[in-house]
């Protein structure tokens, strides 16, 4: 079975730009959540969506947005970079909120 | 959601056993303990989750007092492989406790 797989791995923008991160979780798991890592901060929890709702957001601005489609797919989009945003952006699936959770190898965004 | 509190950093041998320590004086009656490892540029990985006592499973254990203030994980026999960092979090089974994940511990293993 294939595991999460995130696209793209790498990414460079500039500030002010956008972004659009794509997660497409194991085949049958309906629970997609989004972290943020960065040195200083450690792992943030960004938001939860299960069958295409979003089920809990964590304490970002409101530049960071996502979505989840009807076949678990997610999508997570940040809008107006900052400098700050540079960091390791991590998507996990589960069957279930209430499931072990299986991570992807993140995407490593740098804003210039 | 319970915070939690682990050390920032432990170094050990290889072949020796590794014990870290989570406090998490606020556990909640319904909260379960769960801990990861995460290695460089990967994303975290499930190690372990339990309630009360101990759990055991082929990669570690569980150590989980009456009071449930406090658990700790074992790490038998350690390898240089095993250089990580290991998460400690505690929350609900509904998987609210995933939400925070802290700094965590840097467990270094020298040979």
């Amino acid at each position: 079975k294939a595991g999460v797989t995130q696209t793209p791995r790498y990414l460079i923008k500039t500030r002010g730009q956008q972004v659009t991160l794509s997660c497409s979780p194991i085949s049958g798991h309906r629970s997609v959540s989004w972290y943020q890592q960065t040195p200083g901060q450690g792992l943030q929890f960004l938001f939860e969506y299960f069958s295409e709702t979003q089920r809990n957001k964590g304490n970002f601005p409101g530049r960071f947005s996502g979505r989840q489609f009807s076949n678990s797919r997610s999508e997570m989009n940040v809008s107006t970079l900052e400098l700050g945003d540079s960091a390791l952006y991590l998507c996990a699936s589960s069957a279930a909120p209430s499931d072990e959770q299986f991570f992807g190898p993140g995407t490593r965004l740098t804003v210039l | 959601l319970a915070k939690t509190t682990q050390p920032i950093s432990m170094d050990s041998y290889e072949g020796q056993e590794v014990n870290i320590t989570c406090s998490h004086n606020n556990i909640a009656t319904n909260d379960y303990i769960t801990w990861y490892q995460q290695f460089p540029s990967q994303g975290p990985r499930f190690i372990i989750q339990g309630y009360k006592t101990k759990v055991t499973n082929e990669v570690a254990s569980l150590f989980i007092p009456a009071d449930r203030k406090s658990s700790t994980l074992s790490l038998p026999r350690v390898s240089l492989s095993d250089t990580a960092v290991y998460y400690c979090l505690v929350g609900e089974a509904s998987g609210t406790y995933k939400y925070i994940f802290g700094t965590g511990t840097r467990l270094k293993v020298l040979a």
